[in-house]
């Protein structure tokens, strides 16, 4: 099935540092959410994003909907230990209601 | 906590069998879909269900069925099961189709055919 472009596929750091990871598409998306995954749990969604260029703020995190419609990015500032999960992008076509997926970037804090 | 709640959370079948698994939306959610995720995936949509009509549909063949109730939960059977269907299924609430594309996700049932 289609899935996102999402890098990078891991992540080892350092608490305390940030983080940034991306999704890109060959398709134009009216939609784009990032959500988290812990082990043994479904997603949970973080941010979503509903605008071309339109930059959210969740707390630590940050997220902006491309330009282009065709990406997005979320970034991690000061990165704690519950941090670490998988982050997974989605996009939303305007006509249908299905999401499609990345693969999901693995954070892991070094310890 | 979502208060999605999905059974069983883990069950193994051989190839040919058949499987149910069972899906109790979020309070207030009218629309469920349902996700296949298989190991180190992201989740790949089945079909979705709103007010107990079938809504849309990936790329899964006819073997992937469901129902959802006039309670609006839900369930997923899949008809002679193949190793490949080994995976996680993740069922998914929201209100009023998801167009905006909020999920409240369960737990997951994680299948093992052999």
């Amino acid at each position: 099935g289609q899935q996102l472009n999402q890098s990078p596929q891991s992540m080892f750091i350092q608490e305390g540092e940030d983080v940034s990871m991306n999704c890109t598409s060959s398709s134009i998306f009216n939609t784009w959410l990032w959500y988290k995954q812990d082990p043994g749990e479904g997603p949970v969604l973080l941010i979503a994003l509903y605008k071309a260029g339109e930059l959210t703020s969740n707390g630590r995190l940050t997220a902006q909907f491309g330009i282009t419609r065709k990406d997005s990015f979320l970034n991690i500032s000061a990165s704690i230990p519950s941090d670490v999960g998988i982050y997974f992008c989605a996009g939303q076509f305007a006509s249908n209601y299905q999401l499609i997926w990345g693969a999901g970037t693995k954070l892991i804090i070094k310890p | 906590e979502t208060g999605v709640t999905q059974s069983p959370t883990h069950l193994i079948k051989t190839r040919g069998q058949q499987v149910t698994l069972r899906c109790s939306s979020q309070s207030g959610h009218n629309t469920v879909s349902w996700y296949q995720q298989a190991l180190g995936q992201g989740p790949q949509f089945i079909f979705q269900y709103y007010r107990e009509e079938e809504n849309g549909r990936g790329n899964f063949p006819p073997r992937f069925s469901g129902l959802q109730f006039p309670n609006y939960s839900s369930e997923l059977n899949v008809n002679a099961l193949e190793l490949d269907d080994s995976a996680l299924y993740l069922c998914a609430s929201s209100l009023e189709l998801a167009g905006t594309g909020e999920l409240f996700f369960g737990e997951g049932s994680r299948l093992t055919v052999l």
